[in-house]
């Protein structure tokens, strides 16, 4: 199933199907991206990141695709398991002169796994 | 052992009261910074501190100060506190050029009534 995360969505998949969240992000200078994912009552936890000068970067399940002519980013979760639910957040980041970091999130997409 | 940790995990307070909320992180991270979540989830920076200096600051109304005692710790004070301050505030922090992203806190749920 597919998602785009502009808002706080709901992709429902069944167990064993792949998942994919996409996300669209707004500035054209960020250079670096992450996935996150938070489970109900907790901090986000970093997934896999991706930095602008790559497209594609794969992890244990999870891959990550960075599209920057259209400003999009999506993550594809293989084989989906019921702990692959929560909410997942895309991040972009520009740093900043002087040093630290503003990662600015999207808001959200709730995945559901179903039995 | 915790990387990032805040204390309380709940605040519940009335309105007007002043209250804080305190964040430590044993990674030896530069960077500390504070972020609201809203009841829809959503994430927006408020604070970030690099060596204990401030080096963002959105706009957020001069009743929440930040301090940073030391690299290792980042509080959150927020004065005459109102409904609208009820949600769930995370801290992190992050290393250099953000390889591997901010490492967030469990969390302060703060309730307003």
């Amino acid at each position: 199933g597919e998602s785009v995360g502009l808002h706080l969505p709901t992709l429902s998949v069944q167990e064993g199907d792949n998942s994919i969240i996409n996300c669209a992000y707004s500035n054209s200078a960020s250079d670096y991206f992450i996935w996150y994912k938070q489970e109900s009552g907790k901090g986000p936890q970093f997934i896999i990141d991706i930095r602008s000068n790559m497209d594609k970067r794969q992890g244990q399940r999870v891959t990550v695709l960075l599209n920057k002519t259209v400003k999009h980013l999506s993550l594809q979760i293989a084989a989906t398991q019921p702990g692959d639910s929560a909410v997942y957040f895309c991040a972009e980041n520009k740093g900043l002169t002087g040093g630290g970091n503003k990662l600015t999130f999207g808001t959200g997409t709730q995945l559901k796994v179903e039995l | 052992d915790t990387a990032v940790s805040q204390t309380p995990k709940y605040l519940v307070t009335q309105m007007g009261n002043d209250k804080s909320i305190k964040c430590e992180q044993n990674l030896g991270h530069d960077t500390m910074y504070w972020y609201k979540q809203d009841s829809k989830k959503f994430l927006k920076i408020m604070f970030s501190y690099n060596n204990k200096e401030l080096i963002i600051n959105e706009t957020v109304p001069n009743r929440f100060s930040p301090k940073s005692p030391d690299k290792a710790h980042l509080n959150l004070h927020i004065n005459s506190l109102e409904l609208g301050d009820s949600a769930v505030y995370f801290c992190a922090s992050s290393q250099g050029r953000l390889a591997g992203g901010l490492n967030f806190g469990p969390g302060t749920r703060l309730t307003v009534t």
